[in-house]
């Protein structure tokens, strides 16, 4: 079975700072993965995809994340944090065949002036 | 174009009541889903439909939840026999659905709180 683990349920930085935030997966066959953001009150909206293709994916608003098959890791990064980044952030996975999405339990971050 | 809408936003019942949350779709998507989230957790899968049928509903978590999409568009999740534990936001989703890779684009979801 699919599973994402997301370390950090709440992650702080300052505006300006760089931002990381981790998700680790695990599946029994090669996965497909999402980062969601969720404003509040609001829908949740993605960020970007990993099909399989590049690597290296990039995303709007500036973020970007790196799939790395022998650390099972797709963490979400961005150079410089922006007070509009303020949001909670889901990472989630499908394996092939299937149109399940299963997501981490989210990371909210919060951004420091 | 308009996104995927939800209604009610919001939806307060008592214990053992019968819901209906509707979903409406984006135009011309075939693929539907809808999730649960909890508090401080992730969504998690309940349904999903392609056209009319339901392709997979491994994740209705018993008999008290059912879903329909008659017409191949609208979509309504029906909850039986309310429990506190149903309280939760209804997520629901739509894609192109021609690939499972096809991009899910959420509504704002329907708040349910069971008394």
């Amino acid at each position: 079975a699919q599973s994402v683990t997301q370390l950090g349920s709440h992650v702080s930085v300052s505006e300006g700072a760089l931002v990381l935030l981790r998700c680790n997966y695990s599946s029994s066959v090669p996965p497909y993965l999402f980062w969601y953001v969720q404003y509040p009150n609001q829908g949740l909206q993605l960020l970007l995809k990993y099909t399989s293709a590049a690597t290296l994916v990039k995303g709007i608003n500036g973020f970007e994340a790196e799939f790395k098959k022998s650390e099972t890791s797709f963490h979400l990064t961005k150079p410089s944090a922006h007070m509009s980044d303020a949001a909670e952030y889901f990472c989630a996975v499908n394996r092939a065949g299937s149109y399940q999405l299963t997501f981490g339990k989210g990371t909210k971050l919060s951004v420091i002036p | 174009g308009a996104g995927v809408s939800q209604t009610p936003s919001n939806k307060v019942t008592e214990k053992g009541k019968y819901v209906e949350l509707r979903c409406d779709p984006i135009s011309g998507h075939t693929a539907l889903y809808w999730y649960r989230q909890s508090l401080g957790q992730g969504p998690e899968f309940l349904i999903y439909f392609q056209g009319t049928g339901a392709a997979d509903d491994s994740g209705l978590p018993n008999d008290r939840f059912f879903a329909v999409r008659p017409e191949g568009s609208v979509s309504t999740l029906k909850i039986q026999r309310t429990e506190r534990g149903d309280s939760a936001v209804y997520l629901c989703a739509s894609s192109l659905g021609g690939s499972i890779t096809d991009t899910q684009y959420f509504g704002p979801g329907t708040r349910l709180t069971v008394l």
